[in-house]
């Protein structure tokens, strides 16, 4: 099957923009979207689709691809924003789906 | 408000049955699709089956054969079994509930918190 890449971490500065990338050959016929983990609670959906953001999710973060490679992009990154970024999509193989291998955010 | 929570043994011995389930309210678990995921210590997240969708072909390549799930409609539970564990089974087990939306685009709009599973003799 099919691997979803992403860089293991970053860092950003309060109020920064940091890109997160997700890599993959399954991104070439499915969408990316994304989810945020913190531990000890329920992963979040960020973003779905094209660039959608499910009600609630601040405008901040947003989502592009081209190719096969998708982003995340967190505009004016909020001390709030320190996680675990995950990727995903539906396989090649169109009954299983993927995630990415993750990114942790942190903020300074 | 939904909310899914799920619930399990904790600990588990090597080659034993592990058995999970999920509560959802708030919601009509006939006429969704759920899924099981799970976050394994220092490797991320990883897909494990969808649930209520028949067959091995909805089920993780990896762990193959040692899947099943159920949906009890009466009682609203979502369950997932997987058979021969070992130590590389330990993880905090997620329910989610999965969009699929189209051919091009599924996702998971809403997670429980998650149960954590050791595998330790």
């Amino acid at each position: 099957s099919s691997e979803l890449t992403q860089v293991p971490a970053v860092s950003v500065a309060v109020r920064q923009t940091v890109r997160i990338t997700c890599q993959g050959d399954s991104l070439r016929s499915h969408y990316a979207t994304w989810y945020q983990h913190k531990p000890g609670q329920a992963p979040i959906l960020l973003i779905y689709g094209k660039n959608n953001r499910p009600s609630g999710i601040p405008d901040r973060f947003s989502g592009s691809s081209t190719g096969n490679t998708a982003s995340l992009t967190i505009s004016g990154s909020q001390a709030e924003d320190e996680a675990d970024y995950y990727c995903g999509s539906r396989d090649t193989n169109d009954n299983h789906f993927l995630f990415g291998t993750g990114t942790h955010v942190t903020v300074l | 408000q939904v909310e899914l929570q799920e619930s399990g043994p904790g600990l588990v011995r090597p080659s034993e049955t592990l058995s999970l389930t999920c509560t959802v309210s708030g919601d009509s678990i006939e006429t969704r699709y759920w899924s099981w995921i799970r976050l394994v210590p220092g490797k991320g997240l990883e897909w494990i089956a969808n649930s209520g969708d028949t067959g091995s072909a909805n089920h993780n390549p990896s762990l193959a054969g040692r899947i099943s799930t159920s949906l009890d409609t009466a009682k609203s539970l979502i369950s997932l079994r997987l058979s021969s564990v070992s130590v590389a089974d330990t993880a905090v087990y997620f329910c989610a509930r999965i969009v699929r939306y189209s051919r091009s685009l599924w996702y998971f709009d809403l997670w429980g918190r998650g149960t954590l599973v050791t595998v330790s003799s």
